[in-house]
């Protein structure tokens, strides 16, 4: 499967606990989107990401939440000390550049705050 | 303020008929559109895009038609087929700025036998 890879596809985690998801892009794709999904709403993008950088973090609520797209391994969405607001599913998307190319999302990871 | 949006949250057609779904942008600025199908459970499948430089683009059984005048962008499905049925989604990106697909609140299509 060449295509985008979240895992895990479902993850429950209680309140203040650390949730991790992980996303490997598309091969020959090094620009990483994350986007969060509430039930029966439309995508909300989160943070942008390059090979190492962080471009772009407007959409990332200021705090308990983090993203980094190492050299080498999968990008990471972090989430601290998670509350039950924090439930949803998160999709992570990729492309070969930025601006203008189409974005290929993965089937997301399904984060449930008990 | 930058927005898409989606004129109907559902519709329903018969297998072998045509669909169009629509959606309405806020943001002028805005110069590249792009498509999505969302099956349950699964995340975004691109199906066509197309720039503000284009009024039309045809795909594979889809056309997706692009009106700036209006701030309009619909996307047609010819012979719908039941394995259409899901929730559609535009999404758009600003120029320049553009990295961020801004999202509209998606169609649900329900396509009978």
């Amino acid at each position: 499967n060449a295509g985008v890879m979240q895992n895990p596809r479902h993850l429950v985690r209680r309140r203040g606990q650390e949730a991790r998801l992980r996303c490997s892009p598309m091969k020959g794709h090094s620009h990483v989107y994350w986007y969060r999904q509430l039930p029966e709403e439309g995508l909300k993008f989160m943070v942008y990401l390059q090979k190492e950088n962080i471009i772009d973090e407007s959409g990332m609520p200021k705090e308990r939440f983090s993203a980094e797209f190492p050299k080498e391994g999968p990008s990471i969405l972090r989430i601290q000390q998670v509350v039950r607001g924090d439930s949803a599913a998160y999709f992570c998307a990729s492309s070969t550049t930025g601006g203008d190319q189409p974005q290929h999302f993965g089937d997301g990871t399904r984060l449930s705050i008990l | 303020g930058e927005s898409v949006g989606l004129h109907l949250p559902t519709l329903s057609v018969q297998e072998g008929d045509n669909s169009i779904i629509n959606c309405a942008y806020s943001n002028s600025a805005s110069d590249y559109f792009i498509w999505y199908k969302q099956e349950s459970g699964k995340g975004p499948q691109f199906i066509i895009d197309i720039r503000s430089n284009m009024d039309k683009r045809q795909g594979q059984r889809v056309t997706v038609l692009l009106n700036k005048t209006v701030k309009h962008l619909s996307l047609q499905i010819a012979a719908t087929q039941p394995g259409d049925s899901a929730v559609y989604f535009c999404a758009e990106i600003l120029n320049q700025a553009g990295t961020a697909l801004i999202f509209g609140k998606g169609t649900t299509l329900s396509v009978s036998s």
